[in-house]
C-alpha cells in the first residue's frame, strides 16, 4: 500500500525553530508539497520539492531525500500565527497526490 | 479575486436526500479534484478530473458523482445522503496533475 507518515501533534515555543518530518512509501516519486491549514479553513500551498536538498522560502524551508522516501518542513523564528497543521502529501507514478494526516502544531508563548 | 467557490458554505441535510455541492474556479485550470476531510483521517479524494470532459474516481468515491462539462465548474453529488458521509469537503484545482492545488473554502454537511 501506500501511506504518509507525519507525527500527530507537535508543541513548540514562540520565537523557536520547529522541524516537521515527513516519512513516505509510495508506487513512484513526482514531486512532494507541504501545505499549512489553519483550523477551520482551507490548506494553502506552502513548498514543492522534487530534487533532493533543501527550498528554502522566507522563514519555511523544505528538504528532500528520496532515497530515504524522507522529508521535513523546517519553521524558524515561529510565530503564534503558525499554528496550525501542516500537511506532506506525495505525487505517486500515477500522478495521484497521497496526502498525510496531518501534523498539528502548537505555538506557545 | 480569482480562486474557486464552493457553495454552499455548510448544509444540514436529511438521510435519503440527494444533495449537489458546487464547485467554480475562475483560474482556467485544467485539472479539479474533490476532497472530504475527516478528524484524524486526513484529506481522501472522491473523484477528479483531469481536463473538461473526463472524469475519474479516487479513495473513496462510493455513494458520490461529479461531472465537467467545461472547464470551470466541477459539481459533487450524493444521490441519497447517509450519515457517514458528514465531513466537510474541499473542491481544489491546479494547472496540471503535477502542480500545486488550490483549495476553495470548504462545504461542511451534516447529514443526519
Amino acid at each position: 500500500g501506500q501511506n504518509i507518515d507525519q507525527p500527530t501533534e507537535m508543541t513548540a515555543t514562540e520565537g523557536a525553530i520547529v522541524q516537521i518530518n515527513c516519512t513516505y512509501q509510495t508506487s513512484g516519486f513526482n514531486g512532494l508539497f507541504w501545505y499549512q491549514q489553519h483550523a477551520g479553513e482551507a490548506p494553502t500551498f506552502l513548498s514543492y520539492n522534487v530534487l533532493d536538498g533543501l527550498e528554502e522560502k522566507g522563514r519555511f524551508s523544505s528538504f528532500l531525500s528520496r532515497s530515504k522516501g524522507y522529508s521535513y518542513l523546517l519553521l524558524k523564528e515561529l510565530q503564534m500565527k503558525d499554528s496550525a497543521s501542516y500537511l506532506c502529501a506525495v505525487i505517486n507514478s500515477n500522478y495521484q497526490l497521497i496526502w498525510g494526516a496531518g501534523t498539528k502544531l502548537i505555538i506557545k508563548p | 479575486i480569482a480562486g474557486i467557490t464552493q457553495a454552499p458554505t455548510s448544509q444540514i441535510l436529511a438521510a435519503g436526500r440527494r444533495m449537489t455541492l458546487r464547485c467554480t474556479q475562475d483560474m482556467r485550470h485544467n485539472a479539479m479534484y474533490w476532497y472530504r476531510q475527516d478528524l484524524g483521517l486526513g484529506l481522501r479524494l472522491i473523484h477528479y478530473s483531469n481536463t473538461a470532459g473526463t472524469t475519474g474516481k479516487g479513495e473513496v468515491p462510493d455513494g458520490y458523482s461529479v461531472s465537467r462539462a467545461n472547464t470551470d465548474d466541477f459539481p459533487l453529488t450524493l444521490a441519497s445522503a447517509v450519515p457517514s458521509q458528514t465531513s466537510v469537503y474541499f473542491c481544489a484545482s491546479s494547472p496540471g496533475s503535477n502542480q500545486p492545488q488550490h483549495f476553495g473554502d470548504g462545504t461542511r454537511l451534516s447529514i443526519l
